[in-house]
C-alpha cells in the first residue's frame, strides 16, 4: 500500500511564476491537508480538502494560493506569481473517511521543496 | 503568536538512557494532541497520540504525558537508540470543534549518542 505521493520532489522557480505542487493521497483516504514548513519553523497548516470540497482553507494566504482535490486525480496546490519568501517545503497529508482516521492521525508525504530564486 | 511551543531545539542523550521531549501549549481549546518524527528530506511521521480526557498513552518505548492543568506535554523515550536521532514535532487539535487541523511547534532535534 503505497503512502503519500508527493511530486515533484524539488521545484526551482523564477519570480513572477506559477508553482503546481500535487498530491496523491494514500489508497482509501479521502481527506487531505495541505502544510507549509519555512526554514527553522514548525509545519503550518494551509488547506483542508476533501474531494471536490475546501473543507477549511483558514491558513491559506489571501491571495495567489489556490487548492483543489478533483473527483479524479491528485490534490493540487497552485501558487502563482511566486515570490521569493514562498521558498518553503510544502507537506500533504491524507488521512481516512470518518474522524480522521485513529486519532486524527495525518499520514504525511515527502514533501516538495520550492525554491524561488 | 505560538501557540504550541518546543523550548528546547536540541537534545542530546546517550544510547539506552531515557530522552524527555517537553512541549507547552497555550490554547486550552485543544483536545487531541500527536508527537511526529521526522528525518531529514522526509515527511514527518506518526509515533503516539493523546486525547484530552487521559493523562498518559503508552506504545512501545514511546509514552506522552499530559499535565491539563499546566498545558504541557512530555515524550519519553525508553531506552533511546542511535535510530531515534530525528526531530521530533509536538501538533494539537481541537477535534471537539471540529477542526483537523494540526497546529506544530518548531521541533527539537534528538541525538543519541552510541
Amino acid at each position: 500500500n503505497a503512502g503519500v505521493m508527493q511530486n515533484p520532489r524539488h521545484l526551482v522557480r523564477r519570480r513572477g511564476q506559477e508553482a503546481r505542487l500535487r498530491c496523491s493521497p494514500m489508497k482509501g483516504h479521502s481527506h487531505v491537508y495541505w502544510y507549509r514548513q519555512l526554514p527553522e519553523e514548525g509545519l503550518k497548516f494551509m488547506v483542508y480538502l476533501q474531494k471536490e470540497n475546501i473543507i477549511d482553507e483558514s491558513g491559506m494566504p489571501k491571495e495567489r494560493f489556490s487548492a483543489e482535490f478533483p473527483k479524479e486525480g491528485p490534490s493540487i496546490l497552485r501558487i502563482q506569481q511566486v515570490v521569493r519568501g514562498d521558498s518553503a517545503a510544502y507537506f500533504c497529508a491524507s488521512s481516512p473517511p470518518g474522524l480522521a482516521g485513529k486519532d486524527n492521525e495525518q499520514f504525511f508525504g515527502p514533501g516538495t521543496r520550492l525554491t524561488v530564486l | 503568536d505560538q501557540q504550541v511551543k518546543q523550548n528546547s531545539p536540541s537534545l542530546s542523550v546517550q544510547e539506552g538512557r531515557i530522552s524527555i521531549l517537553n512541549c507547552d501549549y497555550t490554547n486550552s481549546m485543544f483536545d487531541y494532541f500527536l508527537w511526529y518524527k521526522k528525518y531529514p528530506a522526509e515527511g514527518p511521521t506518526f509515533l503516539i497520540s493523546i486525547s484530552s480526557i487521559k493523562d498518559k498513552n503508552e506504545d512501545g518505548r514511546f509514552t506522552v504525558f499530559l499535565n491539563k492543568s499546566a498545558k504541557h506535554l512530555s515524550l519519553h523515550i525508553v531506552p533511546s537508540q542511535p535510530g531515534d536521532s530525528a526531530v521530533y514535532f509536538c501538533a494539537a487539535s481541537r477535534l471537539g470543534a471540529g477542526s483537523y487541523q494540526l497546529t506544530f511547534g518548531k521541533g527539537t532535534k534528538l541525538s543519541v549518542i552510541p
